[in-house]
């Protein structure tokens, strides 16, 4: 069964205090990895695309990467502004529609 | 990235009554995907619509529970029918090929 883990559930973090999130995939076959943030009441905002191994994504104090079984999103030195949910989904090449599946998410709580 | 609206963005609801939830999209798509997003949990595709052909359901979702219309490249609208407590939800409907751009949301509360 296609699946997709992230952990941890939630993660609290010092202003400053620089961290990664783990995404993990059980996938038959990946067409591409994706990272969201959601803000609470609103709708999932897109950060990056991965769609191979050794692939690395930056945007501001974020970094994307990914395995052939998982993707990291590191957040360096984070602010207060970057707490929220981060989901991680991925697209199938198996379907004809492109089928995302989204995993549970980890929020992020950032203290100043 | 495409623009999506949603209406309504949040309603309250009585038990056994339909609601529809309407998403425009400020330029045309082929498919619109609509998913529900428990409180608490991460999001779950209910049914991707293109447009002129019936809408493609995801195991555990019936088109009598969720009609859904797609009269053109721009719009969409999903029904959630016969609500019930366990419908209480945030509905999304999203638009892309690859990375998906997703509207605000409808939150709905059923009594």
């Amino acid at each position: 069964e296609d699946q997709v883990t992230q952990s941890p559930e939630a993660l609290r973090l010092q202003e400053g205090e620089s961290s990664s999130l783990n995404c993990s995939y059980t996938v038959s076959g990946l067409r591409g990895l994706f990272w969201y943030r959601q803000d609470p009441g609103k709708g999932p905002e897109f950060l990056f695309t991965l769609y191979s191994a050794g692939e690395e994504k930056e945007k501001e104090r974020l970094k994307a990467t990914l395995t052939k079984k998982e993707s990291f999103l590191h957040i360096t030195a984070p602010k207060p502004e970057d707490s929220a949910t981060y989901l991680c989904a991925v697209q199938l090449s198996k379907t004809s529609y492109d089928k995302v599946i989204f995993g549970p998410g980890t929020s992020l709580s950032v203290i100043p | 990235s495409a623009v999506i609206s949603q209406k309504p963005s949040r309603d309250i609801c009585q038990r056994g009554t339909s609601l529809t939830i309407q998403c425009q999209v400020d330029s045309q798509v082929t498919m619109m995907f609509w998913y529900r997003q428990q409180p608490g949990q991460s999001l779950t595709l209910i049914a991707t619509a293109n447009q002129g052909s019936e809408a493609t359901y995801e195991s555990g979702f019936v088109i009598d529970k969720f009609p859904i219309s797609r009269p053109n490249l721009t719009f969409s609208t999903l029904t959630v029918s016969n609500m019930s407590p366990e419908d209480s939800s945030i509905y999304l409907c999203s638009v892309g090929d690859q990375a998906q751009y997703f509207g605000p949301g409808t939150r709905l509360l059923v009594l």
